[in-house]
This record gives C-alpha cells, sequence and structure tokens, in this order.
C-alpha cells in the first residue's frame, strides 16, 4: 500500500459525458501528478500540482482539467468523453516538488471506460 | 528532447535464470534514471533510481542497475529470476522540468516455471 488513494476503482461513462477522478496523496506530500496509461500510447504524463499550484504539463488534452484542493487532495476532470479516453488513470504523489530527489508513489489507479 | 527506449515489450525467463530488461535513454541534461514495476492491477512502485551518484544501483527485491554513460544505457538485472517477478517494468528519465518523468514503453516479464 503506497498511501495514496483514488476513487472510483472503475468508472463506465458514455461518449460526450465527464467525470471526476479523484486522488489522495500520501500524508504529508505536497505534490501530485496525474498519468494516463493506455495500451496504444503507454504511461504519459498528464499534469503536476504543487501545493495547489500547477506546476508542470505534459500530454494533457484541453478537454481534461485538474486541481488540487487546500486538503491537498487533487481531483482530475474529463469531459467530452471519446472512446480514446479510455484508459487507466493513475496519480501520484511526492514530498517535494523535484522528482529528482523524491520517489514518486503511484495509486492503484482508476480505470475508465468509456462506451 | 528526453526519451527512453526499453528493448522487447515481452521477455520470457526460467525460473532460477538471469533477468535482464534492457533500457537505452537519451537525455539533453544530466540524466537520472528510474526504475519501476507495476505488478497486474496495481500502480507503480519504484525499484531503484540513479540520481549521479554510483553507477551501480541496488534496489528492492534482488534488482539492480548500472548506468553506462558511453553507451546512454541503464539496463535491469536480477540473477534470479523469481516466480513473483512477473510484472511490467518500465524505465524512466526525468524530464528537463524537473518535475517531469518520461516513461518507456514497458517491458513484460514472464517467468516460466
Amino acid at each position: 500500500d503506497s498511501g495514496v488513494t483514488q476513487t472510483p476503482k472503475h468508472l463506465i461513462t458514455a461518449t460526450g459525458q465527464r467525470v471526476t477522478l479523484r486522488c489522495s496523496p500520501r500524508s504529508g506530500d505536497l505534490s501530485v501528478y496525474w498519468y494516463q496509461q493506455s495500451l496504444d500510447q503507454g504511461l504519459q504524463f498528464l499534469i503536476q500540482y504543487y501545493n495547489g499550484e500547477e506546476r508542470a504539463k505534459g500530454n494533457i488534452l484541453e478537454r481534461f482539467s485538474a486541481q488540487q484542493f487546500p486538503d491537498l487532495h487533487s481531483e482530475l476532470n474529463l469531459s467530452s468523453l471519446e472512446l480514446g479516453d479510455s484508459a487507466l488513470y493513475f496519480c501520484a504523489s511526492s514530498a517535494r516538488t523535484s522528482i529528482s530527489y523524491n520517489e514518486q508513489f503511484f495509486g492503484p489507479g482508476t480505470r475508465l471506460t468509456v462506451l | 528532447a528526453q526519451s527512453v527506449t526499453q528493448l522487447g515489450s515481452h521477455v520470457s525467463v526460467s525460473e532460477g535464470a538471469l533477468v535482464l530488461l534492457r533500457c537505452n535513454y537519451s537525455s539533453s541534461v544530466p540524466p537520472y534514471l528510474f526504475w519501476y514495476v507495476q505488478y497486474p492491477n496495481q500502480g507503480l512502485q519504484l525499484l531503484l533510481k540513479y540520481t549521479s551518484a554510483a553507477t551501480l544501483v541496488k534496489g528492492i527485491n534482488g534488482f539492480e542497475a548500472e548506468f553506462k554513460k558511453s553507451e546512454t544505457s541503464f539496463h535491469l538485472t536480477k540473477p534470479s529470476a523469481h516466480m513473483s517477478d512477473a510484472a511490467e517494468y518500465f524505465c524512466a528519465v526525468r524530464g528537463t522540468s524537473y518535475d517531469k518523468v518520461i516513461f518507456g514503453p514497458g517491458t513484460s516479464l514472464s517467468v516460466i516455471p
């Protein structure tokens, strides 16, 4: 158990819908990272927040957005869903903003299926 | 730009045999390199990391990796495979922005009894 929790574990929805994925980092960790894992794209970094502020952006679509709240939990919002958005979405956390010196701890993931 | 290649999307070894998973990287900054393991239906877990100290890095579960700058490689090895090592393994390099990690495509390791 990494200490990172993600809800829900599974999510099935239809094209065009909007969903929210939730992540609670390890106690005390200030950085939260979101990743998308799919068979054709592999593991892709989406976005990072540090203590409530956006820190780094990766291959995140404009239809996707995220935020980190004062209690440090984070939410990833996916809208106008397409079939290709079906994937595993991972959240990770680390104590400091620089991954060079800090391990990222991954949650168990949310499996999103878009029908 | 930072990138990672992993030779072999699937590797099979016999139980007790040497495990060798290959990783080559490209980096425009001094590389920090990582190996992560993903067991079925779980998130990723850090096996080991290289951060410019010793070139031979020891990790958890008996794995180690050697950083070779001349070959731009960071191959993962384990002397004797165990059934519990069956998993997906990802090599990763830090991005030009220190907060990013670039993951390789992964290698699925199967261990044959």
